[in-house]
């Protein structure tokens, strides 16, 4: 299996820009996970799909952040407007059940 | 009190020991306990679940002690593949009834020495 891949692996762009990351859940997987890690706050939840219906966003910074799952098989996120704060690695994650994660290998974000 | 507390480290061991970490969790209600191992500049992998009697894999174990609110992990016989982060998983309960959220602790770096 190919595993989750995510798209770009690195991605700087300039504060108030359009951030838009992508994923591709493992195949057969009914979960999708969106997490963001810095230094400072860990690995963070911002918000979980289950058979491509958002389950709980709680974790949402605010407004900026949104995030979708056409099908089960791609998900976005998007951050609009960016801010120096939003720089972190984003990770996506799925899996059969809701544990036993399985986490692609990030998207670097850096913006300046 | 932080949800999931962990040692950040760093535990500098030398080839061959036996090393534990600890991690403690705040909510009593917390239910499915898990490692996971984080390479540098690499994403999470799950390592093992953690059970209510303590599990083995190889030369890695699990406990789990509900009453002192904390999960361990011992790894025997260190090697210098293990250096890495090791992540603490807590499903926590939160907000409306029934619902939990998979919680994770920042980490305790292990480097093994040669």
């Amino acid at each position: 299996d190919a595993g989750v891949i995510q798209s770009p692996r690195h991605e700087v762009t300039e504060m108030g820009q359009e951030v838009t990351l992508r994923c591709k859940p493992i195949s057969g997987h009914d979960y999708l996970f969106w997490y963001r890690q810095t230094m400072m706050r860990g690995l963070e939840l911002l918000i979980y799909f289950n058979n491509n219906v958002p389950i709980d966003d709680s974790g949402m910074p605010e407004d900026r952040f949104s995030a979708k799952m056409p099908n089960a098989s791609f998900s976005t996120l998007k951050i609009q407007p960016s801010e120096p704060r939003d720089s972190a690695v984003y990770f996506c994650a799925s899996s059969r059940t809701y544990y036993e994660q399985y986490f692609g290998p990030g998207t670097r974000l850096t913006v300046t | 009190r932080k949800e999931v507390e962990q040692d950040p480290g760093p535990f500098n061991v030398p080839e061959g020991a036996t090393v534990a970490f600890n991690c403690t969790y705040s909510n009593s209600a917390s239910q499915s306990f898990f490692w996971y191992r984080q390479d540098c500049r690499k994403e999470p992998k799950l390592l093992m679940s953690v059970y209510s009697s303590g599990n083995e894999d190889g030369r890695f174990t699990a406990q789990l002690n509900r009453a002192s609110q904390y999960i361990s992990l011992l790894i025997r016989d260190s090697k210098l593949s293990d250096s890495a982060t090791y992540l603490c998983v807590v499903n926590i309960p939160y907000s409306g009834a029934g619902s939990y959220q998979l919680t994770f602790g920042k980490g305790t770096k292990l480097s093994v020495i040669p």
